[in-house]
């Protein structure tokens, strides 16, 4: 089955980091471009950040800029988030999602995982 | 920075047509693309490109894109269409993501 998988969501403290991972089954990880997606509780969705497939572009939203790293490990099939220095207004689910564009970016995304909870609260 | 404008809910009997737009500044020149969100369930992409479907999604979505205001269409409204739909694009100028802050369609 095509699917993508995030883990590595809990509950940490202001400051604190968390690394999240997206991994993907029935398909390979490695000619997608990938983005992450988080929405606050009772909240819209927000884009955090794009990596393509090469690796070669990386795109931030400014809430993350300085604090948040996405990585890819191809052999892994898997999409990471290190988050640092976490504040409050992260707390959100977090999904990864699929650019189906494979070596050219299509710009939108048509597989999702269900996504990994993250809580920051003191 | 380019902000999508959606109204935050609408609401039709079944059988009705549900329109929902998504404003922005020229947004014509974009392509726009809309997602699904069923309550505690993952987005879906029902409409990308303006006005293309997935495979899978009915023909009662539609899409379309003119002007200031690009508007997702559902014919023949189901209780199952009740759900959060974003609309979203791709500033080219920032290479980032944009989302709208989505609608609420309530099926009475």
């Amino acid at each position: 089955e095509v699917q993508l998988v995030e883990s590595g969501g809990g509950l940490v403290k202001p400051g604190g980091s968390l690394r999240l991972s997206c991994t993907a089954s029935g398909f390979s990880l490695s000619i997608y471009s990938m983005v992450w997606v988080r929405q606050a509780p009772g909240k819209g969705l927000e884009w955090v950040s794009f990596v393509s497939s090469t690796n070669s572009h990386k795109y931030y939203a400014d809430s993350g800029k300085g604090r948040f790293t996405i990585s890819r490990d191809n052999a892994k099939n898997s999409l990471y988030l290190e988050m640092n220095n976490l504040r409050v207004d992260d707390t959100a689910m977090y999904f990864c999602a699929r650019d189906p564009g494979g070596g050219s970016f299509s710009r939108y995304f048509n597989l999702w995982g269900r996504g990994t909870l993250v809580s920051v609260s003191s | 920075s380019y902000v999508l404008t959606q109204p935050p809910s609408v609401s039709v009997a079944p059988g009705e047509t549900a329109r929902m737009t998504c404003g922005g500044d020229n947004i014509e020149s974009k392509s726009v693309h809309w997602y699904q969100q069923r309550p505690g369930q993952a987005p879906e992409l029902v409409v990308y490109d303006d006005s293309a479907r997935p495979s899978g999604v009915p023909a009662r979505l539609s899409g379309s894109n003119s002007g200031n205001t690009a508007t997702l269409t559902i014919s023949g409204v189901e209780a199952g269409d009740e759900a959060d739909y974003y609309c979203q694009v791709w500033d080219n100028t920032n290479d980032l993501v944009l989302f709208g802050g989505g609608t609420k369609l309530t099926v009475l």
